[in-house]
């Protein structure tokens, strides 16, 4: 079974702060990717690397920065902490070169409150 | 601009009735489909796929139909159970990428026992 963990179920951050979200994964998995889900807005890309090193911009990346130093790990930061950055955070890994099935497997999930 | 969508954000039903969660999509390219369900406070799990050279794919309680000219698809959940409760999403790939998903904003789902 392919495990994804997230450093952090809860988090408290005041406005400013920098902010250090944590993945991991124990596949060996290429891809993995940030996403944030906010009410009536579903799960929205933040960021995604496709290996060590690599990353990609996702849908909403302004106020994020990735780092991914070793294949199974995943970091998030970001840079200085805003109140519209309060939100559910959640990892996800995948095993590249799938012909179909992008299935993607969930982290669960880091909730973020930024006061 | 929203390629997947989930128009319905709730519903209802009874236990042991079927349940019928729709998703539609506007971009022709994607071509692999997969719900997934969200219970609070954890991460979402893989349910259920199908790529778009199928117009069914069933698994025990869980069938999703794939309407390709409509650009339609559906989840049925039959018969449905109250631990089926959770939000469900709907997501699509291909389009040009081989990585990305991309959502609809999900449905919860309410089995009334």
């Amino acid at each position: 079974d392919v495990k994804v963990t997230q450093s952090s179920r809860y988090l408290v951050k005041r406005t400013g702060e920098k902010v250090f979200l944590e993945c991991v994964q124990d596949m060996d998995h290429e891809n993995m990717f940030w996403y944030r889900q906010d009410p009536g807005l579903g799960l929205r890309l933040i960021y995604f690397s496709y290996d060590v090193k690599m990353k990609e911009k996702g849908d909403i990346p302004e106020g994020y920065s990735v780092s991914r130093e070793k294949k199974e790990r995943f970091s998030l930061i970001l840079e200085s902490a805003s109140t519209n950055q309060t939100s559910m955070y959640l990892c996800a890994s995948r095993q590249a070169g799938q012909t179909f099935g992008e299935t993607q497997y969930f982290g669960p999930g880091t909730r973020l409150l930024v006061l | 601009d929203q390629q997947v969508k989930q128009n319905s954000p709730s519903l209802s039903v009874q236990e042991g009735r079927i349940s019928i969660l729709n998703c539609d999509y506007t971009n022709s390219m994607f071509d692999y489909f997969l719900w997934y369900k969200k219970y609070p406070a954890e991460g979402p799990t893989f349910l259920i796929s199908i790529s778009s050279i199928k117009d069914k794919n069933e698994d025990g309680r869980f069938t999703v139909f794939l309407n390709k000219s409509a650009k339609h698809l559906s989840l049925h959940i039959v018969p449905s159970q109250p631990g089926d409760s959770a939000v469900y999403f709907c997501a699509a790939s291909g389009g040009g990428s081989n990585y990305k998903l991309t959502f609809g904003k999900g449905t919860l789902l309410t089995v009334n026992p």
